[in-house]
């Protein structure tokens, strides 16, 4: 069975520190996909990062950065230089890489974070 | 404008009644999956298709039910097994290619 893990249910920060949101997962397979969405006061959620279990390199995109480390099973998101509309819940995701389309996703609880001006 | 429409946003549910969610794309996405989120919670898959006419629970399934008759649509029924459906409903869809893409979500309450 896969899980995800994300330790940290509430960050809040000041303005312009940088964040780090924590994302650990489990799965058996060898081939997978991880995720990372953002969820707004809205409600939808608006997708971040896809990356694939092969690739473990760094990303870097604007203020946001990942870090991908296989070997502690674990999938990072740092905000540089937070800003107030950074502010939402952050869900990390896990999902089996398989050949046909789509494939069930398992989110983390995710992480409320607040940046205050 | 091409996207996942949810419709209604906000829904209210007499006790013993069933009620169903609509989710409608036009992304041409093979797969569809519903989501339920309750306060301060995570996203948790009651169910999801892969294909026409076919579907697997997730794992908060039982209340629910679900039909795939059309590639675009893919309904939610919250029937009155469910004993605490007050959420968040959230519908995505994906190809193999793709990430999961979702709606704008379907509030519902009891009342």
């Amino acid at each position: 069975a896969q899980k995800v893990t994300q330790a940290q249910t509430e960050i809040s920060v000041v303005e312009k520190e940088d964040v780090t949101l924590d994302c650990v997962y489990e799965t058996r397979d060898t081939t997978y996909y991880l995720f990372w969405y953002k969820q707004p006061p809205s409600g939808e959620l608006v997708f971040l990062i896809r990356r694939n279990s092969f690739d473990e390199q760094n990303e870097i995109s604007g203020r946001y950065s990942w870090n991908f480390q296989k070997s502690t099973s674990s999938f990072n998101f740092t905000i540089t230089a937070s800003q107030v509309v950074d502010s939402a819940v952050y869900f990390c995701a896990l999902s089996e890489a398989r050949e046909t389309s789509g494939s069930r996703l398992t989110f983390g609880e995710g992480t409320q974070l607040t940046v205050n001006p | 404008d091409g996207g996942i429409t949810q419709s209604p946003k906000y829904l209210f549910r007499k006790e013993g009644q069933n009620v169903t969610l609509s989710c409608e794309q036009n992304l041409n996405h093979d797969a569809m999956y519903w989501y339920r989120q309750d306060p301060g919670q995570g996203l948790r898959l009651i169910y999801y298709s892969q294909i026409v006419n076919d579907f697997q629970k997730g794992d908060i399934a039982e209340g629910y039910s679900v039909s795939r008759e059309k590639k675009e649509s893919f309904p939610l029924t919250v029937t009155s097994a469910q004993k605490n459906p007050t959420a968040f409903y959230l519908c995505a869809t994906a190809s193999r290619y793709t990430e999961a893409f979702f709606g704008q979500g379907t509030r519902l309450t009891v009342v």
